[in-house]
Protein backbone atom coordinates (compact mmCIF):
# COMPACT_ATOMS: atom_id res chain seq x y z
CA UNK A 1 0.00 0.00 0.00
CA UNK A 2 0.89 3.48 -0.18
CA UNK A 3 1.63 5.42 2.83
CA UNK A 4 2.86 9.24 4.37
CA UNK A 5 3.44 9.81 7.77
CA UNK A 6 3.69 12.91 9.51
CA UNK A 7 3.01 13.92 13.01
CA UNK A 8 -0.16 14.89 13.72
CA UNK A 9 0.13 18.12 16.01
CA UNK A 10 3.64 20.18 16.89
CA UNK A 11 4.07 23.10 18.94
CA UNK A 12 6.71 26.03 18.43
CA UNK A 13 7.17 29.99 19.86
CA UNK A 14 6.91 32.88 17.65
CA UNK A 15 10.08 33.60 15.97
CA UNK A 16 12.02 30.40 16.40
CA UNK A 17 12.75 27.84 13.73
CA UNK A 18 10.65 24.46 13.48
CA UNK A 19 10.75 20.88 11.22
CA UNK A 20 7.93 18.89 9.99
CA UNK A 21 9.41 15.62 9.07
CA UNK A 22 7.35 13.79 6.29
CA UNK A 23 8.15 9.80 5.20
CA UNK A 24 6.68 8.19 2.42
CA UNK A 25 6.37 4.79 0.59
CA UNK A 26 4.66 4.75 -2.36
CA UNK A 27 4.12 3.32 -5.87
CA UNK A 28 7.20 5.43 -7.91
CA UNK A 29 7.59 8.90 -7.44
CA UNK A 30 7.40 12.00 -9.59
CA UNK A 31 7.51 14.99 -7.11
CA UNK A 32 6.92 15.68 -3.34
CA UNK A 33 4.87 18.61 -2.47
CA UNK A 34 3.84 20.54 0.69
CA UNK A 35 0.50 23.01 0.76
CA UNK A 36 -0.50 25.13 3.96
CA UNK A 37 -3.99 24.76 4.90
CA UNK A 38 -5.83 27.33 7.77
CA UNK A 39 -8.26 26.40 9.89
CA UNK A 40 -11.52 25.61 7.36
CA UNK A 41 -9.94 26.68 4.42
CA UNK A 42 -8.37 25.33 1.25
CA UNK A 43 -4.97 24.28 1.14
CA UNK A 44 -2.65 26.43 -0.70
CA UNK A 45 1.15 24.83 -2.44
CA UNK A 46 4.41 25.93 -0.68
CA UNK A 47 6.76 23.93 -2.27
CA UNK A 48 7.62 21.21 -4.76
CA UNK A 49 10.84 18.89 -4.63
CA UNK A 50 11.72 16.36 -7.38
CA UNK A 51 15.53 16.13 -7.09
CA UNK A 52 17.61 15.69 -3.52
CA UNK A 53 18.57 18.71 -1.65
CA UNK A 54 17.17 21.53 -0.24
CA UNK A 55 14.74 24.29 -1.90
CA UNK A 56 14.57 27.55 -0.06
CA UNK A 57 11.69 29.96 -0.59
CA UNK A 58 11.78 32.86 1.92
CA UNK A 59 11.15 31.98 4.99
CA UNK A 60 10.38 28.03 4.10
CA UNK A 61 12.07 25.72 2.40
CA UNK A 62 11.75 22.15 1.75
CA UNK A 63 14.62 18.69 2.07
CA UNK A 64 13.99 15.54 -0.20
CA UNK A 65 15.67 12.05 0.34
CA UNK A 66 14.64 9.93 -2.63
CA UNK A 67 16.60 7.10 -1.09
CA UNK A 68 15.27 7.42 2.28
CA UNK A 69 11.85 8.12 1.24
CA UNK A 70 12.36 11.27 3.65
CA UNK A 71 11.22 15.15 3.20
CA UNK A 72 10.89 17.88 6.04
CA UNK A 73 9.31 21.52 6.02
CA UNK A 74 11.72 24.10 7.76
CA UNK A 75 9.72 27.68 8.83
CA UNK A 76 12.22 29.58 10.15
CA UNK A 77 11.09 33.38 12.05
CA UNK A 78 7.97 31.36 12.90
CA UNK A 79 4.91 34.11 12.99
CA UNK A 80 1.33 33.40 14.60
CA UNK A 81 -0.06 33.57 11.16
CA UNK A 82 2.17 30.44 10.48
CA UNK A 83 -0.28 28.33 12.82
CA UNK A 84 -2.20 25.89 10.42
CA UNK A 85 -2.01 22.46 9.18
CA UNK A 86 1.30 21.72 6.86
CA UNK A 87 0.21 18.57 4.42
CA UNK A 88 2.90 16.45 2.71
CA UNK A 89 1.93 14.89 -0.56
CA UNK A 90 3.94 12.53 -2.98
CA UNK A 91 3.13 12.54 -7.03
CA UNK A 92 3.17 8.16 -7.65
CA UNK A 93 4.11 6.22 -10.81
CA UNK A 94 0.26 6.89 -12.19
CA UNK A 95 0.69 10.92 -11.60
CA UNK A 96 -1.69 11.09 -9.15
CA UNK A 97 -1.28 12.82 -5.30
CA UNK A 98 -0.81 10.33 -2.19
CA UNK A 99 -1.74 12.89 1.00
CA UNK A 100 -0.70 12.77 4.43
CA UNK A 101 -3.14 14.07 7.11
CA UNK A 102 -1.09 17.05 7.75
CA UNK A 103 0.60 18.23 10.79
CA UNK A 104 -1.07 21.33 12.73
CA UNK A 105 1.23 23.56 13.67
CA UNK A 106 0.49 25.40 16.95
CA UNK A 107 2.60 28.39 17.46
CA UNK A 108 2.39 30.30 20.97
CA UNK A 109 3.82 34.30 21.33
CA UNK B 1 -4.52 34.44 -7.26
CA UNK B 2 -6.12 31.34 -8.06
CA UNK B 3 -9.29 31.93 -10.33
CA UNK B 4 -11.45 28.50 -8.78
CA UNK B 5 -14.76 28.54 -7.24
CA UNK B 6 -17.08 26.41 -5.83
CA UNK B 7 -20.66 27.08 -4.92
CA UNK B 8 -22.58 26.77 -2.40
CA UNK B 9 -19.95 27.03 0.32
CA UNK B 10 -22.46 25.76 2.82
CA UNK B 11 -25.28 23.40 2.75
CA UNK B 12 -27.43 21.73 4.90
CA UNK B 13 -30.15 18.96 3.62
CA UNK B 14 -32.11 16.10 4.42
CA UNK B 15 -31.25 12.32 3.45
CA UNK B 16 -32.30 11.14 0.31
CA UNK B 17 -32.09 14.13 -1.64
CA UNK B 18 -29.75 15.03 -4.66
CA UNK B 19 -27.37 17.53 -4.82
CA UNK B 20 -25.05 19.25 -7.03
CA UNK B 21 -21.93 20.47 -5.98
CA UNK B 22 -20.74 24.03 -8.54
CA UNK B 23 -17.25 23.93 -9.47
CA UNK B 24 -15.63 26.74 -12.34
CA UNK B 25 -12.17 27.67 -12.98
CA UNK B 26 -11.29 30.59 -15.14
CA UNK B 27 -7.76 29.41 -15.80
CA UNK B 28 -8.06 27.55 -18.57
CA UNK B 29 -6.70 24.37 -16.73
CA UNK B 30 -7.05 20.80 -18.47
CA UNK B 31 -7.01 18.75 -15.32
CA UNK B 32 -9.89 19.10 -12.32
CA UNK B 33 -10.21 17.51 -9.13
CA UNK B 34 -12.89 16.39 -6.40
CA UNK B 35 -11.40 15.75 -2.76
CA UNK B 36 -13.19 15.08 0.27
CA UNK B 37 -11.72 15.96 3.67
CA UNK B 38 -12.91 15.24 7.16
CA UNK B 39 -11.43 17.34 9.82
CA UNK B 40 -8.08 16.06 10.85
CA UNK B 41 -7.86 13.65 7.97
CA UNK B 42 -6.30 13.77 4.45
CA UNK B 43 -7.92 14.74 1.59
CA UNK B 44 -9.34 11.55 -0.39
CA UNK B 45 -9.53 11.83 -4.14
CA UNK B 46 -13.82 11.13 -5.05
CA UNK B 47 -13.46 12.09 -8.66
CA UNK B 48 -10.93 13.27 -11.66
CA UNK B 49 -10.94 15.19 -15.37
CA UNK B 50 -7.94 14.99 -18.05
CA UNK B 51 -10.06 17.41 -19.95
CA UNK B 52 -13.48 17.83 -21.77
CA UNK B 53 -15.64 14.74 -21.72
CA UNK B 54 -12.70 13.05 -19.57
CA UNK B 55 -13.97 11.58 -15.82
CA UNK B 56 -12.43 9.45 -14.13
CA UNK B 57 -13.26 7.64 -10.46
CA UNK B 58 -11.09 8.31 -7.34
CA UNK B 59 -11.31 6.47 -4.02
CA UNK B 60 -14.48 7.27 -2.96
CA UNK B 61 -16.53 7.62 -5.91
CA UNK B 62 -19.27 5.12 -5.68
CA UNK B 63 -21.81 7.44 -4.63
CA UNK B 64 -21.41 10.44 -6.67
CA UNK B 65 -21.02 11.24 -10.65
CA UNK B 66 -19.26 14.07 -12.33
CA UNK B 67 -19.72 15.58 -15.72
CA UNK B 68 -16.47 17.97 -17.84
CA UNK B 69 -18.49 19.00 -20.76
CA UNK B 70 -16.87 22.64 -20.87
CA UNK B 71 -13.44 22.76 -19.52
CA UNK B 72 -14.22 25.70 -16.94
CA UNK B 73 -16.87 23.67 -15.11
CA UNK B 74 -16.65 20.21 -13.12
CA UNK B 75 -19.79 19.68 -11.25
CA UNK B 76 -20.25 16.86 -8.75
CA UNK B 77 -23.33 14.71 -7.76
CA UNK B 78 -24.55 13.00 -5.00
CA UNK B 79 -27.50 11.37 -6.74
CA UNK B 80 -29.11 10.76 -2.87
CA UNK B 81 -27.23 12.31 0.38
CA UNK B 82 -26.44 10.37 3.78
CA UNK B 83 -25.61 11.49 6.70
CA UNK B 84 -22.08 9.67 6.29
CA UNK B 85 -21.55 12.44 3.04
CA UNK B 86 -21.04 15.23 5.73
CA UNK B 87 -18.01 16.71 5.24
CA UNK B 88 -15.93 19.33 3.10
CA UNK B 89 -15.57 19.13 -0.77
CA UNK B 90 -12.74 20.66 -2.36
CA UNK B 91 -12.17 21.35 -6.02
CA UNK B 92 -9.20 21.95 -7.68
CA UNK B 93 -7.21 22.15 -10.77
CA UNK B 94 -3.80 22.50 -12.36
CA UNK B 95 -2.30 22.99 -15.85
CA UNK B 96 -1.24 19.23 -16.27
CA UNK B 97 2.74 20.13 -16.19
CA UNK B 98 5.40 18.56 -15.04
CA UNK B 99 5.48 19.82 -11.59
CA UNK B 100 0.92 18.52 -12.06
CA UNK B 101 0.83 18.26 -8.47
CA UNK B 102 0.62 21.95 -8.13
CA UNK B 103 -2.71 22.29 -7.53
CA UNK B 104 -5.10 25.33 -7.00
CA UNK B 105 -8.13 24.75 -4.38
CA UNK B 106 -11.33 26.28 -4.41
CA UNK B 107 -12.93 27.62 -0.97
CA UNK B 108 -14.90 24.18 -0.72
CA UNK B 109 -18.13 23.42 0.16
CA UNK B 110 -18.93 22.11 3.85
CA UNK B 111 -22.14 19.49 3.28
CA UNK B 112 -24.03 18.60 6.46
CA UNK B 113 -26.47 15.86 6.02
CA UNK B 114 -29.77 14.94 8.34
Amino acid sequence: GQNIDQPTEMTATEGAIVQINCTYQTSGFNGLFWYQQHAGEAPTFLSYNVLDGLEEKGRFSSFLSRSKGYSYLLLKELQMKDSASYLCAVLDSNYQLIWGAGTKLIIKP
Amino acid sequence: EADIYQTPRYLVIGTGKKITLECSQTMGHDKMYWYQQDPGMELHLIHYSYGVNSTEKGDLSSESTVSRIRTEHFPLTLESARPSHTSQYLCASSDGGADTGELFFGEGSRLTVL
